[in-house]
């Protein structure tokens, strides 16, 4: 039973350029969830999908950022422009229906802003 | 001030101690509580899922929530160099809030010396 996963694992952009990051949910689940961790600091919360759908994204910047989560395929999240600061580790985390505050995380993508 | 507090560590042991980490905060609609943990580079594992107060044991882990005093803690018996990792609390309100992003505190790194 294939766990989360997300690829690519590591990511080098110049500043100016687009991310996408991409994260397939556990067999079975339809709730998917991204976090940014930051050097140094803990996981924060960006935003909550459901299939076609976004539930929550209180925790995502405002510009540059956005996140998909289509009736096939993996969900995106994609960050336009990126800058140094952008450079982190993003997990995203997936969760059964009816479960949906047990989250079982990705490996991560390593994104470098050069 | 942070909503969940955590003390970073490091936390050095020697192999066959008990361990506790501990979290505080701020939050009284918190109501889930879990316990994970992260090797080096990698995406965080689920341990430990409480809810509300009371004690949870699940083989050598022991979660524990005081919401009273808004303080959980995790037990580890009989600790082992391959326990040797971050240790993250994540806590979420109430399922029915419609929240599901999970707020973690920054880490307690733990080390188990040979």
């Amino acid at each position: 039973n294939a766990g989360v996963m997300q690829n690519p694992r590591h990511l080098v952009r110049r500043r100016g350029q687009e991310a996408r990051l991409r994260c397939s949910p556990m067999k079975g689940h339809s709730h998917v969830y991204w976090y940014r961790q930051l050097p140094e600091e803990g996981l924060k919360f960006m935003v909550y999908l459901q299939k076609e759908n976004i539930i929550d994204e209180s925790g995502m910047p405002k510009e540059r950022f956005s996140a998909e989560f289509p009736k096939e395929g993996p969900s995106i999240l994609r960050i336009q422009q990126v800058v140094r600061g952008d450079s982190a580790a993003y997990f995203c985390a997936s969760s059964p229906k009816d479960r949906n505050n047990e989250q079982f995380f990705g490996p991560g993508t390593r994104l470098t802003v050069l | 001030q942070k909503e969940v507090e955590q003390d970073p560590g490091p936390l050095s042991v020697p192999e066959g101690a008990i361990v506790s980490l501990n979290c505080t905060y701020s939050n009284s609609a918190f109501q889930y509580f879990m316990w994970y943990r992260q090797y080096s580079r990698k995406g965080p594992e689920l341990l430990m899922y409480t809810y509300s107060s009371g004690n949870k044991e699940d083989g050598r882990f022991t979660a524990q929530v005081d919401k009273s005093s808004k303080y959980i803690s995790l037990f580890i018996r009989d600790s082992q160099p391959s326990d040797s990792a971050t240790y993250l609390c994540a806590m979420t309100p109430l399922k029915d809030t419609g929240r599901r992003a999970l707020t973690f505190g920054s880490g307690t790194r733990l080390q188990v010396q040979p």
